[in-house]
C-alpha cells in the first residue's frame, strides 16, 4: 500500500547500476540512524544502522555513509535488483529522545529492466 | 518476517466508534512502540511502553491510548473516530527502552467512513 504522501521523491535505477538515496538530517543532536525498506503493503523493513561515531557501515549489498559536518546520511545499494523497489526512510535517534525515532520523508527507488 | 504480529490487517469502521488494535512483539522484546502513518503526514511517533510502562509519548491524540500487558502484547484504543484517523498504524519492538534498532509490523489499515 501507499507509504507516504503524494509527492514522494522518486529515483530510476536500471537494474544492476548502484542506487544512491540520499538523506538530510537536521537535529545535530542525533546520534543513531537507521535505513528502512518499505514494500508496498508491508512494514518498515530494518536495512542497515549507524551510530554518529563512525561514518561509514557496510552490509551485504548496502553501504551508510554519515556526513555530521553536513548533516547528510546516503545509503548506497549495490548492483540493484527488481526486489529493491520500494520507498527507503531514513531515522533518526536524538540523544535527548531516545525512545523516539523521526522519520524522513521517503524516497521511492524504481529499478528498471 | 519481522516476528512483529499485528491484527488485524484491515479495520473499516465508521465515525465516532472505537476500535483496538492488538501488537505482539518479537519473541524476547520488551519495548513495544506505535506509529501512524498517513499519507500527508509521514511516519509519526505516537506512544512507547516498555516493560509495561508507559516511556515516551509523541503526537498522540487524547481520543487515543495504549496499553501494554504482563505477556508484553501491547493494544492501541482509538476512540471517537474520525475521517483523518484513516491511516496505517504500525507497531514496533525493541529489546531496549530505547530505539535499538526497531522491528515493525506488517500494519492495521484503519479506514474510516
Amino acid at each position: 500500500g501507499e507509504s507516504v504522501g503524494l509527492h514522494l521523491p522518486t529515483l530510476s535505477v536500471q537494474e544492476g547500476d548502484n542506487s544512491i538515496i540520499n538523506c538530510a538530517y537536521s537535529n545535530s543532536a542525533s546520534d543513531y540512524f537507521i535505513w528502512y525498506k518499505q514494500e508496498s503493503g508491508k512494514g518498515p523493513q530494518f536495512i542497515i544502522d549507524i551510530r554518529s561515531n563512525m561514518d561509514k557501515r557496510q552490509g551485504q549489498r548496502v553501504t551508510v555513509l554519515l556526513n555530521k559536518t553536513v548533516k547528510h546520511l546516503s545509503l548506497q545499494i549495490a548492483a540493484t535488483q527488481p526486489g529493491d523497489s520500494a520507498v527507503y526512510f531514513c531515522a533518526e535517534r536524538n540523544t535527548g529522545t531516545a525512545s523516539k525515532l523521526t522519520f524522513g520523508t521517503g524516497t521511492r527507488l524504481q529499478v528498471t529492466l | 518476517d519481522s516476528g512483529v504480529t499485528q491484527t488485524p490487517k484491515h479495520l473499516i469502521t465508521a465515525t465516532g466508534q472505537r476500535v483496538t488494535l492488538r501488537c505482539s512483539p518479537r519473541s524476547g522484546d520488551l519495548s513495544v512502540y506505535w506509529y501512524q502513518q498517513s499519507l500527508d503526514q509521514g511516519l509519526q511517533f505516537l506512544i512507547q511502553y516498555y516493560n509495561g510502562e508507559e516511556r515516551a509519548k509523541g503526537n498522540i491524540l487524547e481520543r487515543f491510548s495504549a496499553q501494554q500487558f504482563p505477556d508484553l502484547h501491547s493494544e492501541l484504543n482509538l476512540s471517537s473516530l474520525e475521517l483523518g484517523d484513516s491511516a496505517l498504524y504500525f507497531c514496533a519492538s525493541s529489546v531496549l527502552d530505547r530505539v535499538s534498532p526497531l522491528h515493525f509490523g506488517n500494519g492495521t489499515r484503519l479506514t474510516v467512513t
